[in-house]
């Protein structure tokens, strides 16, 4: 079975400091993992992919996030958070053979203060 | 590039009642999948659609139903409705025919059952 672990339903950071959100799941086969964020009332927004190749994936808002097969983790990451990245933010992944199925965990909350 | 488009935005209905959802994917994508989001479950996967035909389902009872026309579009419905499927439904559409693409979420339909 699939399944994505969220370990923090809060992540607070202050402006201008690094921050990290983190994910681990858990599929069978080569996983296609996914990271959105959500902002209130709205819907998801795509902020970077991993599906092969390099473990560190560079995405939107200079979000990026590495992939560790061992670890079975994906953590999200940005050197210098903004008060604007205040969101709800989603890991999910994607078994090989689920077509069309995203796996989401929980979600994460963060809270980047001025 | 138009992004999805999900109608309507926001709904009321009264439990027992059906209710129709439409969702207009980006221009050239065939794939459509529906989420169910609520602060208790999160996002659950309801089904997806690739050239009008469902490819994957969820674990969801049988009230819940799509379909997919010739353009693409999706409709998700929902019969007698019960105050437990009131929440956020997102529809997301991807080119993805084999392989894993990014998927691209609509705004949602906010869906209160009263």
């Amino acid at each position: 079975a699939q399944s994505v672990a969220q370990p923090e339903d809060q992540v607070n950071v202050a402006e201008g400091n690094p921050l990290t959100v983190k994910c681990t799941y858990s599929v069978s086969g080569n996983p296609y993992l996914f990271w959105y964020v959500q902002y209130p009332n709205r819907g998801l927004q795509f902020l970077l992919k991993y599906i092969t190749g390099d473990n560190l994936v560079k995405g939107s808002y200079g979000f990026e996030a590495e992939f560790n097969k061992s670890q079975t983790s994906f953590h999200l990451k940005k050197p210098s958070a903004l008060v604007s990245d205040s969101a709800l933010y989603f890991c999910a992944v994607r078994a090989a053979s689920n077509t069309g199925k995203l796996i989401f965990g929980q979600g994460t909350t963060l809270q980047v203060k001025p | 590039k138009a992004g999805v488009t999900q109608t309507p935005r926001y709904l009321i209905k009264t439990r027992g009642q059906q209710v129709t959802l439409s969702c207009s994917p980006i221009s050239g994508h065939r794939s459509v999948s529906w989420y169910q989001q609520t602060p208790g479950q999160g996002l659950q996967f309801l089904f997806e659609y690739f050239s009008e035909t469902q490819r994957n389902k969820g674990n969801f009872p049988g009230r819940f139903s799509g379909r997919q026309f010739s353009n693409s579009r999706s409709e998700m419905n929902v019969s007698t409705l019960e105050l437990g499927d009131s929440a956020l439904y997102l529809c997301a559409s991807s080119e993805e025919r084999t392989g894993p693409r990014s998927y691209t979420f609509g705004s949602g339909t906010r869906l209160t059952v009263v």
